[in-house]
């Protein structure tokens, strides 16, 4: 089965840093691109960025750059997406997404998503 | 940078009934369009990519149409669990970039 397992909640401090994670499985991991994207508390889908593990090529939303940092580590099929200085405006959910192949260049596998709530 | 807006906003329709989701970005994007299907507490599932194909598993009363800037999802027949916040997402072949539409709401008459 493909799927995209992400790491579990986390409840951080302002200026804290943190690394959250998404793992690949049953597919290739190498050869699709993984997209991240924000879901504030009771508002829309914002893409954030996305890489892919193959090479590690990045690109930014421009809303995102700087901000955040998309990394993978191919060996063990997981990309992350991780902050230095987390903000309260950070708390929201985030989801890792793969973009599928060929003529599907949408996001066709979604992981559960990681709720990341900043708060003093 | 492609701006994607969607009406209404919030769609109240009976089960059974028809329902008509509009998307429009603000410069053509050919037929690189896709749709989403968000429940309460879930993560997205892809419905439409393409515009108007089918993902692997979706039922055939979703159907998607347009190209350029206008797009539509349709609903042929509301099912109870078709209610739901449907997003349309813009995606660039390359380099790689996406802009999601704010949403339409499903909710039951």
């Amino acid at each position: 089965e493909v799927q995209l397992v992400q790491s579990g909640a986390e409840v951080k401090k302002p200026g804290e840093s943190l690394k959250i994670s998404c793992k690949g499985s049953g597919y290739s991991f190498t050869s699709y691109w993984i997209g991240w994207v924000r879901q504030m508390p009771g508002k829309g889908l914002e893409w954030m960025g996305i890489i892919y593990p193959g090479d590690s090529d990045t690109r930014y939303s421009p809303s995102f750059q700087g901000q955040v940092t998309i990394s993978a580590d191919k060996s063990i099929s997981t990309a992350y997406l991780q902050w230095s200085s987390l903000k309260a405006s950070d708390t929201a959910m985030y989801y890792c997404a793969r973009r599928g192949g060929g003529p599907i260049d949408a996001f066709d596998i979604w992981g559960q998503g990681t709720m990341v709530t900043v708060s003093s | 940078e492609i701006v994607m807006t969607q009406s209404p906003a919030t769609l109240s329709v009976s089960p059974g009934e028809r329902a008509t989701l509009s998307c429009r970005a603000s410069q053509s994007v050919s037929s690189n369009l896709a749709w989403y299907q968000q429940k309460p507490g879930q993560a997205p599932r892809l419905l439409i990519y393409g515009a108007s194909t089918r993902a692997t598993g979706i039922p055939a009363r979703f159907s998607g149409s347009g190209s350029g800037t206008e797009f539509t999802l349709t609903i042929s027949s509301l099912q109870s669990e078709d209610f739901a916040v449907y997003y349309c997402q813009q995606y660039n072949n390359w380099p790689p970039i996406f802009t999601f539409g704010p949403g339409t709401k499903v909710d039951i008459k």
